[in-house]
């Protein structure tokens, strides 16, 4: 079954600090992958986009790897602002797929305190 | 570009009432998509939509739910009659031709149904 699992559900970090989020999907076909933040009472937006040969991408302080080997993929955030602050969503898409076929995580909620 | 825009932003309405959402996408856009996300299972695809005709209404719930798109500027999603369990955020979403390898998905800011 195609499913894309992430962790940690919840995480509270300080501001200034540096985490990282987990994805691992068991999607196949796989196509590529996609990292999306959604603030509170908004929509999701696209953070990064990265295809099967790609390694790593960055957003500025984002930084997105992707080890398709291993189907596992993170999301860096370095020296985290308070508006850093919201739902972080992987989203893997099917080979050969349109828009209509992405499978999409539950998503990490980051809280980043003062 | 205003992005994609819904309206209206929070519904609240009792049980067995008819709801309709609207969706404006980003103009030049030839996929529409409806989402709901829940706490419990996350963002779900309802129905999407290529050049204003629908291509896959598998994620649609039950007979209660229908999806329109009259023309390339205008989507509804309508819930009749409306049940507790409809309760959720609906977000509509666009992208210019649907590809999935490398093209942006955009949302709107979503719909809060509150079904009493």
């Amino acid at each position: 079954k195609n499913q894309v699992e992430q962790s940690p559900q919840s995480l509270i970090i300080l501001e200034g600090k540096n985490c990282t989020l987990q994805c691992n999907y068991t999607v196949s076909p796989f196509s590529n992958l996609r990292w999306y933040k959604q603030d509170t009472g908004r929509g999701p937006v696209s953070l990064t986009i990265m295809t099967f040969s790609e390694n790593t991408k960055s957003n500025g302080r984002y930084t997105a790897t992707l080890d398709a080997d291993t189907k596992q993929s993170s999301l860096h955030i370095t020296a985290s602002q308070l508006s850093d602050s919201a739902s972080y969503i992987c989203v893997v898409s099917l080979y050969g797929g349109s828009q209509g076929n992405l499978i999409f995580g539950k998503g990490t909620k980051l809280s980043v305190k003062p | 570009d205003a992005g994609v825009i819904q309206s209206p932003r929070h519904e609240v309405t009792e049980m067995g009432q008819e709801v309709t959402l609207r969706c404006k996408p980003i103009s030049g856009h030839d996929y529409l998509f409806w989402y709901r996300q829940t706490m419990m299972r996350g963002l779900e695809l309802l129905i999407y939509f290529n050049n204003n005709v629908p291509i896959d209404d598998s994620g649609m719930p039950e007979d209660r739910f229908s999806a329109k798109m009259p023309n390339a500027s205008f989507s509804t999603l309508k819930i009749q009659p409306s049940e507790p369990r409809d309760s959720a955020v609906y977000f509509c979403a666009s992208s210019p031709t649907g590809k999935a390898t490398n093209e942006k998905l955009f949302f709107g800011s979503g719909t809060q149904l509150s079904v009493l």
